[in-house]
């Protein structure tokens, strides 16, 4: 089945700093990437998404790029806050309709 | 703003007990899917409903998971017997199911721990 890696693990930044976590997926007939965020003990909050159709995509400090070719996306998240700090997910939608998740970034950003 | 409710919120149980977990979609979507989230890794599907038909539940252990639907609404999933291995966050999600491209969204889980 689809399989979808996420790297870093784990990731620490500056307050004002960007932030980038890659994915990369194996379906080729996937077509839609959205992004999650997670704080502790809630569940997962859609922040953004992609479909296969645009290579990129902004909505004010976050940013998502995809390059279907090479089969991977990735989250931008510029001038963060200590508020971004969370899990970060990202997944892939398979030929069943259902997502395949990445295994998350922890996300921590540092005053 | 619409949501996925989830209840309980929170459920210790302890092993060889029976559990269920309720679920109320978005008015609306047809598509209801229940993952299981262990600790510090991502979301793995359990089941997938359209309306009230499983569309997937290859991942669903079924000697002791079961998942229903019945009106093609709410949904219930049910452990028994529990395990201590099955102790993790269980989550809801629902889209509209319309296309390939249409958003999910999640409730807040339910937090089973088996003692």
């Amino acid at each position: 089945g689809e399989n979808v890696e996420q790297h870093p693990s784990t990731l620490s930044v500056q307050e004002g700093d960007s932030a980038v976590i890659k994915c990369t997926y194996s379906d080729s007939a996937s077509n839609y990437f959205p992004w999650y965020k997670q704080e502790l003990g809630k569940g997962p909050q859609l922040i953004i998404d992609i479909r296969s159709n645009v290579g990129e995509k902004k909505d004010q400090r976050i940013a998502v790029t995809l390059n279907k070719t090479a089969k991977h996306f990735s989250l931008h998240i510029t001038e963060t806050q200590p508020e971004d700090s969370a899990v970060y997910f990202c997944a892939a939608l398979n030929s069943g309709y259902a997502l395949n998740f990445g295994k998350g970034t922890s996300l921590l950003v540092t005053p | 703003e619409a949501e996925v409710a989830q209840s309980p919120r929170y459920k210790i149980t302890e092993k060889s007990q029976a559990v269920a977990f309720w679920c109320d979609p978005i008015s609306g979507h047809a598509t209801l899917y229940w993952y299981r989230q262990i600790l510090g890794q991502g979301p793995e599907l359990l089941v997938q409903f359209q309306d009230e038909s499983v569309v997937d539940d290859s991942q669903l252990p079924k000697d002791r998971f079961s998942a229903e639907r019945l009106k093609g609404v709410d949904s219930t999933l049910k452990i028994q017997p529990a395990e201590l291995g099955d102790s993790a966050m269980y989550l809801c999600a629902s889209s509209t199911g319309q296309s390939r491209t249409t958003e999910a969204f999640f409730g807040q889980g339910t937090r089973l721990t088996v003692v």
